[in-house]
């Protein structure tokens, strides 16, 4: 099966402008979650969706990230406007109904200058 | 609220040589996952192993194995005749049962492994 996919897959922007990044889940995980992973940090949860409902986005800085789920499958996370600390891998995961494991896509890198 | 503790930032080992790596954690859970995930520089999380709490039974995958102690609160992991391409980012991470709704992944801090030719 085709695994979790993202793009893209490197940005760099200035501070202040915008950057949105797309994730297509595992077909028919009903899960879908991002990441924040800064340099030699683990990765922490930014957002999680029950296909397209928030289940938990408590650690979201909301005042410039948001992201949406609208048909339940793919998701998009934006950053506007980006600060130098946003600088980091975004990952995107998925998890079906069945099986206990969430799987990762290769993450989008954003640099922010 | 779960923890995850990884100890050791930093290890380096020799090429065919065992090492391992320890990871803590702290939950109020009686059943729960617990996984080892690889993350080499290409920043991919990929899964190594995974051991449900209510199985008594050490997880194995080839030379991967982890020492799995629910009293304790441990889940370490044995890399047996360790090899180059084992070189990455190893982090421990927990989970809640799917039928939570809090089921998220929390990761540990990461311990950097270094296997020396």
């Amino acid at each position: 099966e085709a695994g979790v996919a993202q793009s893209p897959r490197y940005k760099i922007i200035e501070k202040r402008q915008s950057v949105a990044f797309w994730c297509n889940p595992i077909s028919g995980h009903a899960t879908l979650y991002w990441y924040q992973q800064i340099l030699g940090q683990g990765p922490k949860l930014l957002i999680q969706f029950q296909n397209n409902g928030v289940v938990d986005d408590s650690q979201l800085p909301k005042d410039r990230f948001s992201a949406e789920r609208l048909k339940g499958v793919d998701s998009t996370l934006k950053i506007q406007p980006a600060k130098l600390e946003d600088s980091a891998v975004y990952l995107c995961a998925s998890r079906g109904s069945v099986r206990n494991t969430i799987y990762f896509g290769e993450g989008s890198w954003l640099t922010v200058v | 609220a779960q923890t995850v503790t990884q100890s050791q930032p930093e290890m380096s080992v020799q090429e065919a040589e065992t090492v391992t790596l320890s990871c803590t954690y702290d939950t109020s859970e009686n059943n729960y996952y617990l996984f080892w995930y690889k993350q080499p520089p290409s920043r991919q999380m990929i899964l190594v192993i995974r051991q449900e709490a209510y199985k008594q039974q050490n997880a194995t995958e080839n030379r991967f194995s982890v020492n799995f102690q629910k009293a304790a609160k441990s889940f370490s992991l044995k890399i047996s005749d360790s090899q180059l391409g084992d070189t990455a980012m190893y982090f421990c991470a927990f989970m809640k049962p799917v039928l939570t709704r809090d089921d998220k992944i929390i990761f540990g801090k990461g311990t950097r492994l270094h296997i020396l030719p």
